[in-house]
């Protein structure tokens, strides 16, 4: 298995466009994640899906923030309209369906809006 | 409210000597805590799972301990190489009526010197 894919790598952005990442889990994986990584804030959790199905979104920053799960295989993070502060590593991870199991996290999507 | 502190904060030290990290929690009731090491650039790849009955548990150079008594944990690594220069994020995990709810620590960002 390649493990967690996610696009792009990188990805820079004017503020007020909208911005699409992207979230390959591995094969089998029943929960995903998203989490966004910045110096000041370290590792924070976005929102996770279990079965395709979003159990908590506590963790998204706000409504310009959404996120889909349309199939086992796909899902996306979305922020419309962008800005400044959203510029940060966002990662996706997934993992299997079982309690004390890890985590296997993407490369991460580099977010610059400029 | 749950917390999770590391320290040090950034630690530097020579190739071939030991170091240990901590980790302190006040997240309850408790789940698991991970330990997982970012490389520069990359997303967290885990290094150990311990649940609340595990003291100790080993992965290669990487020591990992448990004090669920006094929320406590730490991660010792031997010999140390060059390839051990990352951030190393303590996790945890603790029961919500909605599920699994984690914790994040900010990190320790070990570099290994010549």
């Amino acid at each position: 298995d390649a493990g967690v894919i996610q696009s792009p790598r990188h990805e820079v952005t004017e503020m007020g466009q909208e911005v699409t990442l992207r979230c390959k889990p591995i094969s089998g994986h029943d929960y995903l994640f998203w989490y966004r990584q910045t110096m000041m804030r370290g590792l924070e959790l976005l929102i996770y899906f279990n079965n395709n199905v979003p159990i908590d979104d506590s963790g998204m920053p706000e409504d310009r923030f959404s996120a889909k799960m349309p199939n086992a295989s796909f899902s996306t993070l979305k922020i419309q309209p962008s800005e400044p502060r959203d510029s940060a590593v966002y990662f996706c991870a997934s993992r299997a369906d079982t309690l004390n199991t890890e985590a296997f996290f993407g490369q991460g999507t580099r977010l610059t809006v400029v | 409210k749950n917390q999770v502190e590391q320290s040090p904060q950034s630690l530097i030290i020579l190739e071939g000597k030991n170091c240990t990290l901590q980790c302190n929690y006040t997240v309850s009731p408790f789940s698991n805590l991970r330990w997982y090491k970012q490389d520069t650039g990359r997303g967290p790849v885990s290094l150990t799972i311990m649940t609340f009955s595990e003291n100790t548990k080993s992965n290669g150079r990487y020591t990992a301990t448990l004090d669920a008594d006094t929320k406590q944990s730490s991660l010792h690594i031997t010999a140390s190489q060059l390839s051990d220069s990352a951030s190393y994020i303590c996790v945890v995990s603790g029961y919500t009526g909605g599920g699994n709810k984690l914790t994040f620590g900010t990190g320790t960002q070990l570099k290994v010197e010549l």
